[in-house]
C-alpha cells in the first residue's frame, strides 16, 4: 500500500522556520518526481516546490528563495526547508507525486 | 486568481451527465497535458484524470476528460452522491515554469 507521511507542521512567527518531511512507502521513490502543494482556503491549491528523480528543482515566485526542496532516496524521504515564513504561507502542505497524496499538515504563521 | 479558470460551482441530479471547464492559455492548457483532482470534504486530493484523459486504477468510467484549444473539461455521468465533491485541474506552465491549478469547482449533486 501506497503511504506518504507528512509531518513538522506547527505555529511558527513571522520570519521563522520550519522544515517538513514526507516519508513515502509502498512504491519506488527514486523513480517519481515528487512535489509539495498547499491549500488554504484563501488561495485554494497552489504548487510550492517540485523535485525531479535526477534532484533537478523548481519552485513558483511566490517561494523562490525562501523554501528549499530536497529528498533523501535511500529514506524514501521528501524535505521543505520554510525560511522567511510569512502569513500568507499558512496553509495545509502536501507531499504528492499527483498520483498519490499524504494526508497534509497545517502550517500556521502567526504571532 | 488562478491561473487557471473554473467555475465555482456546478450542480446536477443524481444520473444526469455534468461537465466542468478549465480554461487556460497556450503555455499550458494549450501545450501540456492536464490532470483533474477530486477533493472529498475533509480529504487530500485524489488524481481522477492525467495526461488528459487517462483513468487512474480504481477512478470508474464515469469520469471523462476532452481538451480543445486552451481549454479542458471534465465529464461525469451517471451522477451520484458520492461524487459531490470540489474538482481542481492542474497543468504545467511553460512560461512560469511551473505547476499551475484552477480555483476549484464545487460540485452539488441535488
Amino acid at each position: 500500500e501506497v503511504q506518504l507521511v507528512e509531518s513538522g507542521g506547527g505555529l511558527v512567527q513571522p520570519g521563522g522556520s520550519l522544515r517538513l518531511s514526507c516519508a513515502a512507502s509502498g512504491f519506488t521513490f527514486s523513480s517519481h518526481d515528487m512535489h509539495w502543494v498547499r491549500q488554504s482556503t484563501l488561495r485554494g491549491l497552489e504548487w510550492v516546490s517540485a523535485i525531479g528523480t535526477g534532484g533537478d528543482t523548481y519552485y513558483p515566485s511566490s517561494v523562490k528563495g525562501r523554501f528549499t526542496v530536497s529528498r533523501e532516496n535511500a529514506r524514501s524521504s521528501l524535505y521543505l526547508q520554510m525560511n522567511s515564513l510569512r502569513a500568507e504561507d499558512t496553509a495545509v502542505y502536501y507531499c504528492t507525486n499527483y498520483f498519490w497524496w499524504g494526508q497534509g499538515t497545517l502550517v500556521t504563521v502567526s504571532s | 486568481q488562478s491561473v487557471l479558470t473554473q467555475p465555482p460551482s456546478a450542480s446536477g441530479a443524481p444520473g444526469q451527465r455534468v461537465t466542468i471547464s478549465c480554461s487556460g492559455s497556450s503555455s499550458n492548457v494549450g501545450s501540456k497535458t492536464v490532470n483533474w483532482f477530486q477533493q472529498l470534504p475533509g480529504t487530500a486530493p485524489k488524481l481522477v484524470i492525467y495526461n488528459n484523459n487517462q483513468r487512474p486504477s480504481g477512478v470508474p468510467d464515469r469520469f471523462s476528460s476532452s481538451k480543445s484549444g486552451t481549454s479542458a473539461s471534465l465529464a461525469i455521468s451517471g451522477l451520484q452522491s458520492e461524487d459531490e465533491a470540489d474538482y481542481y485541474c492542474a497543468a504545467w506552465d511553460d512560461s512560469l515554469k511551473g505547476w499551475v491549478f484552477g480555483g476549484g469547482t464545487k460540485l452539488t449533486v441535488l
